[in-house]
């Protein structure tokens, strides 16, 4: 069975720096999808980054970008320029791409704090 | 997400008392899930469905039924509320492809039982 682990239950980050989110995943399977969501205050789950196993170029998007190692299974997502409305819980989160349920599989969650 | 909401938003309820959780969603996905939130767990399955009708369970799914009689509507209920089920319960829905399509979340149900 596949696991989600998300080894820092809190981080902080001061304005305008860059913060690195860790992830890390076990699987035996060769294809499948890791994403990452992040929930405000609103609760409100918001798809931030999205990255395709074989694909080897790390997706971004904007002010995110990931750092993907497929060997070492580690998905960590940077924040630049940290803003304060990225103030929130962050999600990794785990998808066969040929299960047929297209369950996923969360990590616990990191809290990031952005300090002004 | 405007093509998914959950009723109510917040509810308190009796230990003992059976409660309904309501998923209504307008994309007509075929898949529909239900996840509780707790801290230190995340988000974790209770049970999901991949048709009318067909559901299977997730990984907590004891104390919980699901039913699924429209495409459109999917239903959580806690048969006997415990202590131990108050929870934020999230719906979220993904049109089953093998794409990278992200799930899509209803905003969530704050439970508390007493």
């Amino acid at each position: 069975a596949q696991t989600v682990t998300q080894s820092q239950p809190e981080m902080s980050v001061q304005e305008a720096e860059t913060v690195t989110l860790s992830c890390t995943y076990d699987t035996s399977e060769s294809d499948y999808y890791l994403f990452w969501y992040k929930q405000p205050p609103s609760r409100q789950m918001i798809l931030v980054i999205r990255q395709e196993a074989y694909k080897q170029q790390n997706a971004t998007e904007n002010r995110f970008s990931v750092n993907f190692q497929k060997a070492a299974k580690s998905f960590s997502l940077k924040i630049s320029d940290s803003q304060l409305g990225d103030a929130a819980m962050y999600f990794c989160a785990y998808r066969s791409k040929f299960s047929g349920t297209y369950k996923y599989i969360f990590g616990t969650g990191t809290r990031l704090k952005v300090l002004a | 997400d405007a093509g998914i909401t959950q009723s109510p938003r917040h509810k308190v309820t009796e230990t003992g008392t059976p409660v309904t959780l309501r998923c209504h969603q307008t994309e007509n996905h075929r898949y529909m899930y239900w996840y509780r939130q707790d801290p230190g767990h995340g988000l974790r399955l209770i049970h999901y469905s991949y048709g009318v009708k067909d559901t299977d369970k997730g990984e907590v799914s004891d104390g919980y039924s699901v039913s699924r009689s429209k495409t459109e509507d999917f239903l959580l209920t806690l048969e006997s509320a415990t202590s131990s089920q108050t929870s934020v319960y999230f719906c979220a829905i993904t049109p089953g492809s093998l794409d990278s399509y992200g799930y899509t979340f209803g905003s969530g149900t704050r439970l508390t039982v007493v």
